[in-house]
């Protein structure tokens, strides 16, 4: 099936600075890629949808200056998680619909622990 | 607009036993239904999916799922529970010509085995 990749898998920083999470499509273009939140024992909480070239479309509740996404090109979107808390700590799942064929299958990337102390 | 339920929170079996997880879900229309095992720690996998056709869908690990439209249910199923099948299960909906639009996930059903 079609891969996702999510890098890095982990990642601790210090209060204040901003990290970087990228989400690849490896063997297929996709068009549209979401990125969503998990808290602990929770579902998946969607923060935004992006689209090769175009802004992404937050959801309601989140900061889209503390959440930045860009979708440069059709296999990478990066979502940079600016000046951050302890309170953004979370698990975070990127996914993207393949352009082509295959109906609306949505892949999952492996996902990312950001911790941050 | 469009909601997943899936009752059970906690689902305990022993193994070798069958297993049922629950999905209800509200659509307007017929809808994509998939679902997804999360182990600890880990990102999404896809078990299965529905799109069209016979109801009774294959997947991996030996899962299947029946979508039910008169219920709307599509319920996970799987006749031999093994040990490493523990973990936390998501039923999703998605639109037919989504364009941008998201998969709606029900809250997760976690699955524990015991021996």
């Amino acid at each position: 099936g079609a891969v996702v990749s999510q890098h890095p898998s982990r990642v601790i920083c210090k209060s204040g600075t901003s990290v970087k999470i990228e989400c690849r499509s490896l063997d297929f273009q996709a068009t549209t890629m979401f990125w969503y939140r998990q808290f602990p024992k929770k579902s998946l909480m969607l923060m935004a949808t992006s689209n090769e070239g175009s802004k992404a479309t937050y959801e309601q509740g989140v900061e889209k200056d503390k959440f930045l996404i860009n979708h440069a090109s059709l296999t990478l979107s990066t979502l940079t998680v600016t000046s951050a808390h302890p309170e953004d700590s979370s698990f975070y799942i990127c996914s993207a619909r393949a352009r082509q064929g295959g109906g609306n299958t949505i892949y999952f990337g492996e996902g990312s622990w950001l911790t941050v102390v | 607009a469009q909601s997943v339920t899936q009752p059970d929170i906690h689902i305990t079996v022993s193994e070798g036993a069958s297993l049922e997880l629950r999905c209800n879900y509200s659509y307007g229309a017929t809808p994509y239904l998939f679902w997804y095992v999360q182990s600890p720690g880990q990102g999404l996998q896809l078990l299965l999916k529905y799109f069209s056709g016979d109801t009774l869908v294959q997947g991996i690990k030996g899962f299947e799922a029946e979508f039910k439209r008169s219920q709307s249910s599509f319920n996970l199923r799987k006749p031999s529970v093994h040990w490493s099948d523990a973990a936390e299960y998501f039923c999703a909906v998605g639109a037919r010509n989504s364009g941008n639009t998201p998969l709606v996930f029900g809250k997760g059903t976690r699955l524990s085995v015991i021996a």
